[in-house]
């Protein structure tokens, strides 16, 4: 089982419609999350962090189940610059290491 | 601005070569990485570093070594080219945890490795 899982997609929405991610992680030691935006042939970049319960930012909310061991990524009013691929990221203190999901793709149709 | 400065957008190496790509950061941060990404498998980490001197294997280091001389510099290179390490690589840094909670890793626009 992969230490971070994600449903690899494709995600077609329309635009303005509300779109949910979830990644789930195996690792119980992960005290940390991301979700990094990575754009066709672009590096990955910071979109949120998720350090509790969960973070809000503007159109997009982050959630944390510990529970469950999964995050979640809420976008809201989707726009066509959404469309990327959305990287799940665990962060385990002691290793200081991070562990990536293999992505989601989100392509926001006009 | 960050600036992380990988060496090289494009490469074409052939199957034996000896391969160097450079990382270099502005920020002053004690960790580095070097990933590797290919369709289907997403990221995964080859080497790190914690600081000057001082490297740890990531999940996949076959194939690969790394060299830290300077704090700025991480270096990765692949002894021997092989057509299964063509990938793109992207090397990342981030402040060590003992500077505050700052795990955001600024990533390098990456190399696309080819191997004939």
């Amino acid at each position: 089982r992969k230490e971070v899982e994600q449903d690899p997609g494709p995600f077609n929405v329309p635009e303005g419609a509300t779109v949910a991610f979830n990644c789930t992680y195996s690792n119980s030691a992960s005290q940390s999350f991301f979700w990094y935006r990575q754009d066709c042939r672009k590096e990955p970049k910071l979109l949120m962090s998720v350090y509790s319960s969960g973070n809000e930012d503007g159109r997009f909310t982050a959630q944390l189940n510990r529970a469950s061991q999964y995050i979640s990524l809420l976008i809201r009013d989707s726009k066509l610059s959404d469309s990327a691929t959305y990287l799940c990221v665990a962060h385990n203190f002691g290793n200081e290491k991070l562990t990536f999901g293999t992505g989601t793709r989100l392509t926001i149709i006009p | 601005d960050v600036k992380v400065t990988q060496s090289s957008r494009y490469l074409v190496k052939r199957t034996g070569e000896k391969v160097f790509l450079e990382c270099v950061q502005d920020m002053d941060h004690e960790n580095m990485f070097w990933y590797r990404q290919d369709p289907g498998l997403g990221l995964r980490l080859i080497y790190f570093s914690y600081d000057v001197k001082m490297k740890e294997k990531g999940d996949i280091p076959e194939g690969y070594s790394v060299s830290r001389e300077k704090k700025e510099r991480f270096s990765l290179i692949l002894e021997s080219a092989s057509t299964n390490q063509t990938s793109m690589y992207l090397c990342a840094h981030t402040p060590s945890r003992d500077r505050g909670r700052n795990e955001k890793l600024f990533f390098g626009s990456g190399t696309q490795l080819s191997v004939l």
